[in-house]
């Protein structure tokens, strides 16, 4: 596609329920980047993957959160036992070998609501 | 204390006002410094990229880093009502792969 995809593009869910977020970075994009914003905040770094492997993932806030990527393709976010403080938008980014410095490409987000 | 600290507003100014945003950091061992544009309910988009300290000019905005006071600044001249929406200063360590250090964003109304 011409962008960064993400969906779902909203999520409402309940305390303690698992979501699963995905996204579908631009074809031939090799690192992808998860980032977290809370209301009124920055964004917040999660993970970092080249390739399919993590080699950062210093960000995730708990063991609750994992990710996943197939190849140089989508990735998938889980977080497990939503607490009310995982709502937020959950960004996705990817980058081409060649991108200038901190040229992130971002998807539109996933609006993430626990109750 | 954050690494970076950005005054979150809102900022509104009139149509045709010169808009001075900036950051300041903490974390001495950053080498490039961007500023995001991000418009509501969208991802954020790179604007500039700024390598260690001095200026860049890129149309109506120009990028500015003093490594030695730890700050970063955007202007915007002759702004316009197309430029309302949050500006996000990012910082890296490291060329390109590096993930990046937001800002809290500064909301910026620009009204005609």
């Amino acid at each position: 596609g011409a962008g960064v995809s993400q969906s779902p593009s909203n999520k409402v869910t309940e305390k303690g329920k698992d979501v699963e977020l995905r996204c579908d970075p631009i074809s031939g994009h090799t690192a992808l980047y998860w980032y977290r914003q809370r209301l009124g905040q920055g964004l917040e770094f999660l993970i970092y993957f080249q390739g399919n492997s993590a080699p950062d993932k210093s960000g995730l806030p708990s063991d609750r959160f994992s990710a996943e990527r197939t190849g140089e393709s989508v990735s998938t976010l889980t977080i497990q036992r939503t607490q009310q403080e995982d709502s937020a938008v959950y960004l996705c980014a990817s980058i081409r070998g060649t991108s200038a410095p901190g040229e992130q490409f971002f998807g539109p987000g996933t609006r993430l609501t626990v109750l | 204390q954050k690494e970076v600290e950005q005054d979150p507003g809102p900022l509104s100014v009139p149509e045709g006002a010169i808009v001075s945003l900036n950051c300041t950091y903490s974390n001495s061992a950053f080498q490039y410094f961007m500023w995001y544009r991000q418009y509501s309910r969208k991802g954020p988009e790179l604007l500039m990229y700024t390598y260690s300290s001095g200026n860049k000019e890129d149309g109506r905005f120009t990028a500015q880093v003093d490594k030695s006071s730890k700050y970063i600044s955007l202007f915007i001249r002759d702004s316009q009502p197309s430029d309302s929406a949050t500006y996000l200063c990012a910082m890296s360590l490291l060329y390109n792969t590096d993930k990046l250090i937001f800002g809290t964003g500064t909301r910026l109304q620009v009204f005609p």
